[in-house]
């Protein structure tokens, strides 16, 4: 089945210590998504991918960096965690940027 | 600011249908309202969007109001399974467009046996 997939779906890291969470899809959606949702709050997206084009949200922090080396990955790089970044970060794709987006499990990060 | 409300949580008994209101007073008219639902511990999962007519597919129905300032997603056999976060969201679609999906609170619905 078409999907989106996350690993790791638990991550343990320390503070301060850079983390790379990834996502893949083999849907072949051109626009790629991350979100990040802390305890009881709704998801809050942090940037996309329409194809090779990066678009950042105004309030996403520097600590947080993205890679799209090809169409079916994506990376979420985390280059200093802080306590605060402790969340569970969603992918999501779309065929296009105004399309219905599927959301994979999701990745727990603990920073302790 | 929210463009969405929607009540914080509800109950609803097994085998009953659900129905789920949304206000969306502000809405324009290139806007669409999407409803998604997130089971604890899992992503988000599309349920059903609409315009202006109501919409049914196989998960749900859709009723949007005339004025198109609300609507109503109905399920229309709850099961266990169905307990989850409702989101409606409100956004503009098309193939070149960029229309943010903003959650809100959201619904929590509880089907209890």
């Amino acid at each position: 089945d078409a999907m989106v997939i996350q690993n790791p779906r638990y991550q343990v890291t320390q503070f301060g210590k850079p983390v790379t969470l990834s996502c893949s899809q083999t849907l072949n959606h051109n626009v790629m998504y991350w979100y990040q949702q802390k305890s009881s709050q709704a998801p809050k997206l942090l940037f996309h991918y329409y194809d090779k084009d990066f678009n950042n949200e105004a309030d996403t922090p520097d600590n947080f960096q993205s890679r799209r080396p090809n169409t079916s990955f994506c990376f979420l790089d985390i280059r200093s965690p802080g306590l605060g970044d402790a969340a569970m970060y969603l992918c999501a794709t779309s065929r296009d940027p105004g399309g219905e987006q599927y959301f994979g499990p999701g990745t727990r990060l603990t920073v302790t | 600011d929210a463009k969405t409300t929607q009540p914080p949580s509800m109950d609803c008994a097994e085998g009953r249908a659900a129905n789920l209101p949304c206000n969306h007073s502000t809405i324009s008219g290139n806007e669409y309202v999407y409803w998604y639902r997130q089971i604890h511990s899992q992503g988000p999962q599309y349920i059903i969007h609409g315009l202006k007519n109501n919409e049914t597919n196989e998960m749900a129905s859709l009723i949007i109001t005339e004025d198109r300032k609300s609507s109503t997603l109905i399920l229309p056999h709850a099961t266990l399974r169905d307990t989850a976060v409702y989101y409606c969201i409100v956004r503009s679609r098309g193939a070149d467009s960029w229309g943010k999906l903003q959650f809100g609170a959201g619904t929590q619905v509880v089907v209890t046996p």
